[in-house]
């Protein structure tokens, strides 16, 4: 089956320590994106990539740092510059920016204290 | 630059009607709908390219007015099944690559 996985699900870190989430897709799919969702609220995007070795900041990018490497991967690190990290962070993908429907993976619930 | 939903929650009895809403102050290319149910990721429910174009999923239909930068998405007859937070998502030009930027959500709820 095609899709978007995430891990892990639930995760738990102290602060001041960096944390990488993991997003892997198969669906031959060219753009990627990470957002963020806090309780009640949408979702905010922190960065993108429509390619391979590059990527986007999106609306809300500091703190966070990602990679595109290969296609089917976006890793994203939640570095300790990131001042509230805890919240619902969903990944996703696209065949391209804009006008495609975006799969989404089914996210990961990061805790710090 | 996120678009404003209203209403912000909605209460409906199975088998009624409702309106959500989409306003953007900017001009849009695209206007896209998911529904997330809780705890779950958000899925695609529609895009509407053109203005004034009318999609339809199930008994789920949506309008896209370019002209004054408005999208709305129609429950109708609503099954319990459609429960759930509805985001709009509106595409604008970029040089770095169109984007969508999404609404705050407009939590429904259909009761029986």
């Amino acid at each position: 089956d095609g899709g978007i996985t995430q891990s892990p699900k639930y995760l738990f870190r102290k602060e001041g320590q960096n944390v990488t989430l993991s997003c892997e897709q198969n669906l031959n799919h060219d753009a990627m994106y990470w957002y963020r969702q806090d309780p009640g609220q949408g979702l905010r995007l922190i960065y993108y990539s429509q390619i391979v070795n590059d990527f986007q900041k999106g609306d809300i990018a500091e703190g966070y740092s990602v990679s595109r490497e290969k296609k089917e991967s976006f890793p994203l690190t939640v570095t300790s510059a990131q001042k509230n990290p805890t919240a619902f962070y969903l990944c996703a993908s696209s065949m391209g920016l804009g006008s495609y429907e975006q799969y989404f993976g089914p996210g990961t619930r990061l805790t710090v204290t | 630059q996120q678009p404003v939903q209203s209403p912000q929650a909605v209460i409906l009895r199975e088998g009624e009607d409702a309106v959500i809403n989409c306003s953007s102050s900017k001009a849009l290319y695209s206007v896209h709908w998911y529904r997330q149910k809780h705890g779950e990721a958000p899925v695609f429910l529609m895009i509407l390219l053109k203005g004034g174009e009318q999609k339809g999923h199930e008994k789920i239909s949506a309008s896209f007015n370019e002209k004054k930068q408005q999208s709305s998405l129609y429950l109708t007859a609503s099954q319990l099944s459609y429960s759930g937070t509805y985001f709009c998502g509106t595409e604008r030009v970029e040089a770095a690559g169109n984007k969508l930027t999404f609404g705050g959500g407009t939590r429904v709820l259909v009761k029986p």
